[in-house]
């Protein structure tokens, strides 16, 4: 049983280009949530997908954005990147039916992204 | 606003001791759930333990329980018997009430368990 794995584990970029990750949830899970963890801090929410649409959104300004596909799978795109964007983005899934009981978010690996 | 604090930055903590680490939580929710996930060096994310804020009982699982503290607005990690293996960034995090699953995490606690 997979679990849920991103693409591709590390990233260089510039400063101003566009960049995405990709994200395929643990099977069985329909709810795909990004997060951003800058090096020493907790992870921040970025978005979360469902049936193909933005559910829920945090802090974070519209050059993030996102896409879920119909087998649930999700990309994460930053446009215009900025030296801040430098950080670990984290994918988890979930269970819709899950997200008020004890069942966790599984978490990918990680896309290690650095912008020069 | 929901607000997750852990207060220990770092901690050392020899083979085969128990070890706490404290996270105390903020929320005017009427209902939210408390994770406990460790994070090797290699990055992902292993969860570990969940308490519900209507659990009767402190949650356990296998050598981590959590010291629930309803009141006082805290939900300690106890991890007995440390291992080596246990040497890694603990975060604690909360799942509001109406959040969809959302998780609000911590900024972590590193633990170095040492021989």
């Amino acid at each position: 049983d997979a679990g849920v794995t991103q693409s591709p584990t590390h990233l260089i970029k510039t400063r101003g280009q566009q960049v995405t990750l990709r994200c395929s949830p643990k099977s069985g899970h329909d709810t795909v949530s990004w997060y951003q963890q800058a090096l020493g801090q907790g992870p921040q929410f970025i978005f979360q997908y469902y049936e193909e649409e933005e559910r829920q959104r945090g802090n974070f300004p519209d050059r993030f954005s996102g896409h879920q596909f119909p087998n649930y799978s999700s990309e994460l795109n930053v446009n215009a990147l900025l030296l801040g964007d430098s950080a670990l983005y984290l994918c988890a899934s979930s269970l819709s039916t899950g997200v008020y009981s004890n069942q966790p978010q599984h978490f990918g690996d990680g896309t290690r992204l650095s912008i020069l | 606003a929901q607000k997750i604090t852990q207060t220990q930055p770092g901690m050392f903590v020899q083979e085969k001791e128990a070890v706490t680490l404290d996270c105390t939580y903020d929320t005017s929710d009427p209902s939210y759930g408390l994770f406990w996930y460790k994070q090797p060096s290699s990055g992902e994310m292993i969860f570990l333990i969940y308490q519900g804020s209507y659990d009767q009982q402190n949650a356990t699982e296998g050598r981590y329980s959590l010291n629930f503290q309803k009141a006082r607005k805290s939900a300690n990690l106890v991890i007995s018997a440390s291992q080596l293996g246990d040497s890694a960034m603990y975060f604690c995090a909360m799942r509001g009430f109406d959040s969809w699953g959302k998780l609000q995490f911590g900024a972590g606690t590193q633990v170095v368990v040492t021989p």
